[in-house]
């Protein structure tokens, strides 16, 4: 089965640093894009950025360049986003998605990451 | 980059059929035919729907249906049953990057 999984929830105070991870298994983890996808109230999807496992090609949404750090170890199927100093506003759900090419659609969802932020 | 905009509620009764649209501009929606539709139940992750304006997964009921015209993308939901009650999103394709649209409610009268 085709399936991304990602690590669990997280509880972190303003200024912590955090890192998640998205696991891929049932396919060539190296040969799709894995995006990002915050979810908020207020704001719905908002696309974070993507990366391709197979050689670290990464892109970043304008509106994350510079907040976050999209990473991959195509060695263990994983990928990863991470902050150096989280903000309260940082608090939302997070989706790691497979998508073949990056015109195409988010075909595989990862169950989410909820991150709290509070002091 | 603006997020596409949708309606925020949309409402039909079982066996009806409802249209919800997305609206960008000539950068994004209008621009390229990679206008994508997913689905998303309370506390579960978005489900593709609808890939390249009009084209539907393996799996999804074709009473789901897709569409474009000019910078203003389409869901069509045919023969409504309970269980398409969920809240949609559009999405587009937009020079590298990827744009998302507010999202609509659906419910199920």
């Amino acid at each position: 089965e085709v399936q991304l999984v990602q690590s669990g929830a997280e509880v972190k105070k303003p200024g912590e640093s955090l890192k998640i991870s998205c696991k891929g298994s049932g396919y060539s983890f190296s040969s799709y894009w894995i995006g990002w996808v915050r979810q908020t109230p207020g704001k719905g999807l908002e696309w974070m950025g993507i990366i391709y496992p197979g050689d670290s090609d990464t892109r970043y949404s304008p509106s994350f360049q510079g907040q976050v750090t999209i990473s991959a170890d195509k060695s263990i199927s994983t990928a990863y986003l991470q902050w150096s100093s989280l903000k309260a506003s940082d608090t939302a759900i997070y989706y790691c998605a497979r998508r073949t090419g990056g015109s195409n659609p988010f075909d595989i969802w990862g169950q989410g990451t909820m991150v709290t932020v509070s002091s | 980059q603006s997020a596409l905009t949708q309606p925020a509620s949309v409402s039909g009764s079982p066996g009806q059929s409802i249209t919800i649209s997305c609206t960008g501009t000539s950068s994004d929606v209008g621009g390229y035919n990679f206008v994508s539709w997913y689905q998303q139940h309370p506390g579960k992750a978005p489900k593709l729907m609808i890939y390249d304006v009009s084209n539907r997964p393996s799996g999804v009921s074709n009473r789901f249906s897709g569409s474009k015209s000019g910078n203003t993308a389409s869901l069509t939901i045919s023969g409504l049953q309970a269980e398409d009650e969920a809240d949609y999103y559009c999405s587009s394709y937009a020079s590298s990057s990827t744009l998302f649209g507010g999202g609509t409610k659906l419910t199920v009268l």
